[in-house]
């Protein structure tokens, strides 16, 4: 059984460039989450996405974006990009049975971003 | 302004002795709270939750207790095994099943031989 895959694992970009990155659910689920860890921090919620629509989102610019697919699988766009968009970007899925998520979330292994 | 704070970076523990994490929290419409325990190059993995109607909840080895009055928590590991070395983070949310969660900086435990 697939867990939550995401990729690429590591990427390095500078500054004002765009970068796409892209989750893949654990079989079974339907909704994905997309966080931020910065450095010596915890996760930080940026968006959530059921039925292809944005559901949920954190205090993130519009330069974050998102975009879910009839699959389930999910990609995170981020435009523009600062020095201070340098993260581990975690993505986290979870069943919703039509009131409220059920079970925990599952995360992947994330995507180091680098922004030089 | 840090809703879930977790303020000991750190925490070292001799094996098969308690280990005890603590995190507090500053908002009162949480009413759901996790740890999750992450081990390095993979991502966060759910341990333990409790709802805000409990005020203990255990499995196994861990417990998590939870204090409403003085928005705390706390994570006990017994007996701490080198297996549980890891960075542990505390997570709050408003409503179950929301899963907007809200994370504490983490505590980095390490359990010594």
């Amino acid at each position: 059984d697939a867990g939550v895959t995401q990729s690429p694992t590591h990427l390095i970009k500078t500054r004002g460039q765009q970068v796409t990155l892209r989750c893949s659910p654990k079989s079974g689920h339907d909704t994905v989450s997309w966080y931020q860890q910065a450095l010596g921090q915890g996760p930080q919620f940026i968006f959530q996405y059921y039925e292809e629509e944005e559901r949920q989102r954190g205090n993130f610019p519009d330069r974050f974006s998102g975009h879910q697919f009839p699959n389930y699988s999910s990609e995170l766009n981020v435009n523009a990009l600062l020095l201070g968009d340098s993260a581990l970007y975690l993505c986290a899925s979870s069943l919703y049975d039509g009131v409220a998520l059920t079970g925990e979330l599952f995360f992947g292994e994330g995507s180091r971003l680098t922004v030089l | 302004d840090q809703q879930v704070k977790q303020n000991s970076p750190s925490l070292s523990v001799q094996e098969g002795r308690i280990s005890i994490l603590n995190c507090d929290y500053t908002n009162s419409m949480f009413d759901y709270f996790l740890w999750y325990k992450k081990y390095p190059a993979e991502g966060p993995t759910f341990l333990i939750s409790i709802s805000s109607i409990k005020d203990k909840n255990e499995d196994g080895r861990f417990t998590v207790f939870l204090n409403k009055s003085a928005k705390h928590l706390s994570l006990h590991i017994v007996p701490s095994q080198p297996g549980d070395s890891a960075v542990y983070f505390c997570a709050a949310s408003d409503i179950q099943g929301a899963q907007k969660l809200v994370f504490g900086q983490g505590t980095r435990l390490t359990i010594n031989p």
